[in-house]
């Protein structure tokens, strides 16, 4: 089973700051089949990032994804007060399937 | 547009059985697989297993195995997942998500069903 570690657990930053996730896999991520969610409280996850770097459908482009192998990053250019939430990476290209999340990296207001 | 619609809240048992359901519309249910992922209270996210709703190939995440299954039923384009076995542990909400298969992220997300196992 492929372990993926997030850090930082929590990240504090200002709106119109930077912001910048991590995601270590225990071994390398098969073609790149790397992505991450985002999670409010009290609602299901919504996908921002596939391949490591493609935006989903609808995802502003201030969200980036890059990486490749056993290092991923998801970089938040200007947060915007609704990008405060919870974000998982998750991978889904191991074989046989067993498509493991991190444990989440909460992105708070400082 | 999209939409995965699942099924209510539900109270059990420990040793009881589950059967959470989620009905899919907007799109061509047979063309894609419905994943499921749960979150126990305060948690994170945990894969459980998907199923191709084309021809019905599963796999599911080995810690479940054995206490799972997942099915769908196309002429309703409705997916189920059926946990047995309950513990305090299953407390958790359960989503379904759509998946565009083998190599394909989970795309649209169910609102989640939340599952209380407690005697």
């Amino acid at each position: 089973e492929i372990v993926l570690t997030q850090s930082p657990g929590t990240l504090s930053l200002s709106p119109g700051e930077r912001a910048t996730l991590s995601c270590r896999a225990s071994q390398s991520v098969s073609s790149s089949y790397l992505a991450w969610y985002q999670q409010k409280p009290g609602q299901a996850p919504r996908l921002l990032i596939y391949g490591a770097s493609s935006r989903a459908t609808g995802i502003p482009d201030r969200f980036s994804g890059s990486g490749s192998g056993t290092d991923f990053t998801l970089t938040i250019s200007r947060l915007e007060p609704e990008d405060f939430a919870v974000y998982y990476c998750q991978q889904y290209g191991s074989s046989p399937p067993e498509y493991t999340f991190g444990q989440g990296t909460k992105l708070e207001i400082k | 547009q999209v939409q995965l619609v699942q099924s209510g809240a539900e109270v059990k048992k420990p040793g009881a059985s589950v059967k959470v359901s989620c009905k899919a519309s907007g799109y061509t249910f047979t063309s894609y697989g419905i994943s499921w992922v749960r979150q126990a209270p305060g948690q994170g996210l945990e894969w459980m297993g998907w199923i191709s709703a084309y021809n019905g190939n599963t796999n599911y995440a080995q810690k479940l195995q054995g206490r799972v299954t997942m099915t769908t039923d196309t002429s309703t384009s409705t997916a189920y997942m059926e946990l047995r076995s309950l513990r305090s542990d299953d407390t958790a909400v359960y989503y379904c998500a759509r998946k565009g298969g083998l190599g394909a992220p989970d795309d649209y997300w169910g609102q989640g069903t939340l599952v209380t196992v407690s005697s």
